[in-house]
């Protein structure tokens, strides 16, 4: 069975462009995070997503957004790119909001020049 | 706000057992986790403590006092592949947030 798997793997940007990050669940998990890792820092929460609705947020500007689509799918988006936006993104997804234990994905490393 | 505490770095040698330590603040405890990361990899879920004790999933093992706020995980027989980073992370009473320390590099030497 296919991991999680996210696309691009590697992306650069410039400063002020947007970015658009997507995500595939493991089949038949209906739960999916997303979290940004920074160099030598553990990943941070950005945003869950159960049953297409958004049901946890993290400590992120406004400038960041996420959807779910009926699939199961997620896409993370990033606005108005900044310096400090650089960093992994990584996709987690799980069966149930309530799971304990999140199946990552390898991650997209974005770099804003 | 929530705030974890772990080792940076730690080095032991192959077939040693190592035990990693994480301390944590937190407004709404609901359960500590464990996760590995190797170089340019994806964290891959280790274990999860939501009561006071020990679990146990072959060379490693979980302990978490909540009454400390402290757990630790514990590698025994140690391989080469160990070397990685390892992370604690707090899940949040409300289920949906993991706020994750910032890491412990394991080094084993042969």
């Amino acid at each position: 069975d296919a991991g999680v798997t996210q696309s691009p793997t590697h992306l650069i940007k410039t400063r002020g462009q947007q970015v658009t990050l997507r995500c595939s669940p493991i089949s038949g998990h209906k739960s999916v995070s997303w979290y940004q890792q920074v160099l030598g820092q553990g990943p941070q929460f950005i945003f869950q997503y159960y049953e297409k609705e958004e049901r946890g947020r993290g400590n992120f500007p406004d400038r960041f957004s996420a959807r779910q689509f009926p699939n199961y799918s997620s896409e993370l988006n990033v606005n108005a790119l900044l310096l400090g936006d650089s960093a992994l993104y990584l996709c987690a997804s799980s069966l149930e909001q309530g799971a304990y234990g999140y199946t990552f994905g390898s991650g997209t490393r974005l770099t804003v020049v | 706000g929530q705030s974890l505490e772990q080792p940076s770095e730690v080095t032991a040698v192959e077939g040693a057992i190592v035990q990693i330590n994480c301390t944590y603040q937190t407004s709404g405890f609901y359960g500590l986790s464990w996760y590995q990361q190797h170089d340019g990899g994806a964290p891959t879920f280790l274990s999860y403590n939501a009561l006071d004790g020990l679990e146990e999933t072959g060379r490693f093992s979980s302990f978490l006092s909540r009454s400390d706020s402290y757990g630790y995980l514990l590698l025994q027989e140690l391989q080469m592949k160990d070397s990685a980073s390892y992370f604690c992370a707090v899940r949040e009473y409300n289920f949906n947030k993991f706020y994750f320390g910032s890491g412990t590099k394991l080094n084993v030497k042969p």
